[in-house]
């Protein structure tokens, strides 16, 4: 199973936005609504932040949203901040009843 | 309040084999299951695979599927993973972690990890 197609990195200044990308297949990200994001900060665990494509869990903040469009789902972060600085890699089910993740995206804010 | 709680950090010689425990608490074990994944240092995550903790089914990825056994007992309400012929690139740290907790099919619950380090 090779891990879904994420940018190594993405920056942007305080207050705009960004959007990282995840491109799969139709066995996996295309096939099901099953898309998950998490951050993930030096040394902790990971921490979900959009489930089932483009829903955000309770304490996340709205500034995270997730949508889905073919094989390539999207993480959108408005309004950066610099605690949004993180590494971030999404997740999908996939027709083998398995899952896979991300290639993992360094967000960066300058 | 729900958790896992992982055992501590293990160090292993290349070909061995290292078993990794998971204890739940706060929650009914036998109703999700429990994945694992690992990340190598500076690397990504990587699904290991899971086990439906309520019969004990499993379902591996295909690149650890020759060397990865999970299991659970629920009477300690433990899950464990078990990974044989260790060699360098296994250096990692390990996770459990519960799908679907509240979360649609997310991994919404994670254990702390636990480093296991394969050095001659």
């Amino acid at each position: 199973q090779s891990a879904l197609t994420q940018p190594a990195s993405v920056s942007g200044s305080p207050g705009q936005s960004i959007t990282i990308s995840c491109t799969g297949t139709s066995s996996d990200v295309g096939g099901y609504n099953y898309v998950s994001w998490y951050q993930q900060h030096p040394d902790k665990a990971p921490k979900l932040m959009i489930y089932d494509v483009s829903n955000r869990p309770s304490g996340v903040s709205n500034r995270f949203s997730g949508s889905k469009s073919g094989n390539t789902a999207s993480l959108t972060i408005s309004g950066l901040q610099a605690e949004d600085e993180a590494d971030y890699y999404c997740s999908s089910y996939t027709s083998s009843t398995t899952y896979v993740f991300g290639t993992g995206t360094k967000v960066t804010v300058l | 309040q729900v958790q896992l709680v992982q055992s501590g950090a293990e160090v292993r010689k290349p070909g061995a084999s290292v078993k990794v425990s998971c204890k739940a608490s706060g929650y009914t074990f036998t109703n999700y299951p429990m994945h694992w994944v690992r990340q190598a240092p500076g690397q990504r995550l990587e699904w290991m695979g899971w086990i439906n903790v309520g019969n004990g089914k499993t379902k591996y990825s295909q690149n650890f599927q020759a060397r990865v056994t999970i299991t659970r007992d629920t009477s300690a309400d433990t899950a464990y993973m078990e990974l044989s012929s260790l060699r360098s690139e296994d250096t990692a740290v390990y996770y459990c972690a519960i799908r679907g907790y509240t979360y649609g099919h997310a991994f919404d619950i994670w254990g702390q990890g636990t480093l296991v380090t394969v050095s001659s």
